[in-house]
């Protein structure tokens, strides 16, 4: 099991540009979610999926958009990039029943200039 | 979800035992207590969750007071490797894990 896998691992983009960060897992975990971290600050949640075709925002939605067409993919959109949205990505899934823990991947580090 | 409280930062001397307070003082009588931690900006790894009873698995011992206000993380034994930052969430069990919320957790560091 390769677990949760985030693609790219670096990306530099400038103001304006559109991009897509991916996310896959291989678990068949129903949720899966999209979180940024800032420097030295905790993990906030953008959007999250609770299974293929059904997305919600999480706390800071604004300027990324979400699809869920598999189980297994979960990629998160950057329309028009920021120098704001400069920070982390996180992609974590975990199974729909009980107390299922959350599973990360490594991250993908974004700046925007 | 219950909001947590948790100290910005720790120090632990190597080979000892390091306690890592929570504060749940609203938590409800289905949330979980969760414990993640993430090293040196990687992903946010999983170390153990409970409910009411202590609990303790190969990584770590969780301890939840009685009134379920406040929990204790222990690392029985600490090591160099074991810095990083401690997350202690709560959740209402068997929701969407993905909802959950991430404070700013606590910066353990273990010192030689």
């Amino acid at each position: 099991n390769a677990g949760v896998t985030q693609t790219p691992k670096f990306q530099v983009l400038k103001t304006g540009q559109s991009m897509t960060l991916q996310c896959a897992q291989d678990m068949n975990h129903e949720y899966m979610s999209w979180y940024r971290q800032d420097p030295g600050m905790g993990l906030r949640l953008i959007h999250y999926s609770v299974g293929a075709g059904i997305t919600d925002q999480g706390e800071v939605p604004n300027g990324y958009n979400v699809s869920r067409s598999t189980t297994e993919d979960f990629p998160l959109r950057l329309l028009s990039a920021a120098p704001s949205q400069t920070s982390v990505y996180f992609c974590a899934s975990s199974w729909g029943q009980g107390n299922s823990p959350l599973h990360f991947g490594n991250g993908t580090r974004l700046t925007v200039t | 979800d219950a909001k947590t409280t948790q100290p910005t930062s720790m120090d632990c001397a190597e080979g000892r035992a390091a306690n890592l307070p929570c504060n749940h003082s609203t938590i409800s009588g289905n949330e979980y207590v969760y414990w993640y931690r993430q090293i040196h900006s990687q992903g946010p790894q999983y170390i153990i969750h409970g409910l009411k009873n202590n609990e303790t698995n190969e990584m770590a011992s969780l301890i939840i007071t009685e009134d379920r206000k406040s929990s204790t993380l222990i690392l029985p034994h600490a090591t160099l490797r074991d810095t990083a930052v401690y997350y202690c969430i709560v959740r209402v069990f068997n929701t969407n894990a993905g909802k959950s919320t991430f404070g700013d957790g606590t910066t353990l560091t273990v010192k030689p």
